[in-house]
């Protein structure tokens, strides 16, 4: 069964204090790994999409990389508007085109 | 320009009656998803649709969910006799085509009494 899990579920972290979120996946096929921003009573935000194996994105303090198996989504000298609850997911053509998602990273800056 | 817009933005009804979600995907997007997001839980897939083809209705949890999609663009979500466990916040999303990023309307939070 495809699966889409992110870890750690909760991170609390100092400002300035640099860490990774992890998205690891097992999917037949990968078209595409997104990673989205929400903040509490909105929709998700989109951060980037990833194609394949060795790229990377990077947007101010984040930089998403990945590899056959898994994504991270490195987050350096974070500042307190950082703080949101982060999604990867993933789109296979093995589960028709949808989009699957983990449940999320909860991350929370400490000013 | 103008993103994904969905109404109403709260629903607060009764047990049993029926309920419609609107959703305005961006314009020229092909694909659009619904979603179910209960407190503090990830996203449940409900519906997609892509393009001109027959909707994937694989995620919907009963028969009484049904949505449509009028003329590629706006589409409606409709629960027959809620239920209070459909109190939840329903996103739609919508892309331009696979495997493209989707971004995601407001929601709509539907509370059943």
């Amino acid at each position: 069964e495809d699966q889409v899990t992110q870890s750690p579920e909760a991170l609390r972290l100092q400002e300035g204090e640099s860490s990774s979120l992890n998205c690891s996946y097992t999917v037949s096929g990968l078209r595409g790994l997104f990673w989205y921003r929400q903040d509490p009573g909105k929709g998700p935000e989109f951060l980037f999409t990833l194609y394949s194996a060795g790229e990377e994105k990077e947007k101010e303090r984040l930089k998403a990389t990945l590899t056959k198996k898994e994504s991270f989504l490195h987050i350096t000298a974070p500042k307190p508007e950082d703080s949101a609850t982060y999604l990867c997911a993933v789109q296979t053509p093995s589960y028709g085109d949808k989009i699957i998602f983990g449940k999320g990273t909860r991350l929370h800056i400490l000013p | 320009g103008a993103g994904v817009s969905q109404s109403p933005s709260n629903k607060v009804t009764e047990k049993g009656k029926d309920v419609e979600l609107r959703c305005d995907p961006i314009s020229g997007h092909t694909a659009l998803y619904w979603y179910r997001q209960s407190l503090g839980q990830g996203l449940e897939f409900l519906i997609y649709f892509q393009g001109n083809s027959a909707p994937d209705k694989s995620g919907l949890p009963s028969d009484r969910f049904s949505a449509e999609r009028t003329g590629g663009s706006v589409s409606t979500l409709t629960i027959q006799r809620t239920q209070q466990e459909d109190s939840a916040v329903y996103l739609c999303a919508s892309s331009p085509s696979i495997p493209y990023e989707q971004y995601f309307g407001p929601g709509t939070r539907l509370t059943v009494t």
